[in-house]
């Protein structure tokens, strides 16, 4: 069975700093999708940014990016120029082709001013 | 932007009773899926449903769950007896088909359910 792990329960930033979220995973498929959601108090889930694995280049929005490291089976979240809005659980999420999400255990990100 | 409903947003039952928790996936999509997440942990897929049949079900989904789609707008999951470690929050989320299937899911706000 597909594992995503986060090993960061928690992580603080200062504003304005760049913070990376890590996230590992472990599958034998070559073909499948990396997620990152966050979480805020409101408990929404709100997707952040995605990556298919066959693309080599990393995505970006904005101010969130990734680095996707297939052999290695990583898949990192930075935020740039954090605001007190990015507080919220971040979660790292793996998909196969048309299966369900796997998610890791999330990662508290607390944004201080 | 086109946006998954639920509802109620927070439901409190009494253990034993069963409840109907309600989804509106977006109108064009084919693939809905109940997930589930205990206060503080991970987001549990509970199920998924395509072409008005269950795909695929985890070991969560016993025979105390059921998912239906009575119209060709609502979602729902009911709960038969429900028991104090039912307690979560219920989230909906839909998946669109073709090039599109690809993307994340949509998932709605969630159903607090408390069971007392």
């Amino acid at each position: 069975a597909q594992t995503v792990t986060q090993s960061q329960p928690e992580m603080s930033v200062q504003e304005a700093e760049t913070v990376t979220l890590s996230c590992t995973y472990d599958t034998s498929e070559s073909d499948y999708y990396l997620f990152w959601y966050k979480q805020p108090p409101s408990r929404q889930m709100i997707l952040v940014i995605r990556q298919e694995a066959y693309k080599q280049q990393n995505a970006t929005e904005n101010r969130f990016s990734v680095n996707f490291q297939k052999a290695a089976k990583s898949f990192s979240l930075k935020i740039s120029d954090s605001q007190l809005g990015d507080a919220a659980m971040y979660f790292c999420a793996y998909r196969e082709y048309g299966n369900k999400l796997v998610f890791g255990a999330g990662t508290i990100l607390r944004v201080k001013s | 932007e086109p946006e998954v409903t639920q509802t109620p947003s927070h439901q409190v039952t009494q253990m034993g009773q069963e409840v109907i928790l309600r989804c509106v996936p977006i109108s064009n999509h084919l693939y809905f899926y109940w997930y589930r997440q205990i206060l503080g942990q991970k987001v549990e897929f509970l199920v998924s449903f395509y072409n008005n049949e269950i795909s695929e079900k985890s070991e969560i989904f016993d025979d105390q769950f059921s998912v239906e789609r009575p119209d060709g707008s609502n979602f729902t999951l009911k709960i038969r007896s429900t028991k104090l470690e039912d307690s979560a929050m219920y989230f909906c989320a839909s998946r669109a088909t073709g090039a599109k299937m690809n993307y994340g899911y949509t998932f709605g706000s969630g159903t607090r359910l408390t069971v007392v």
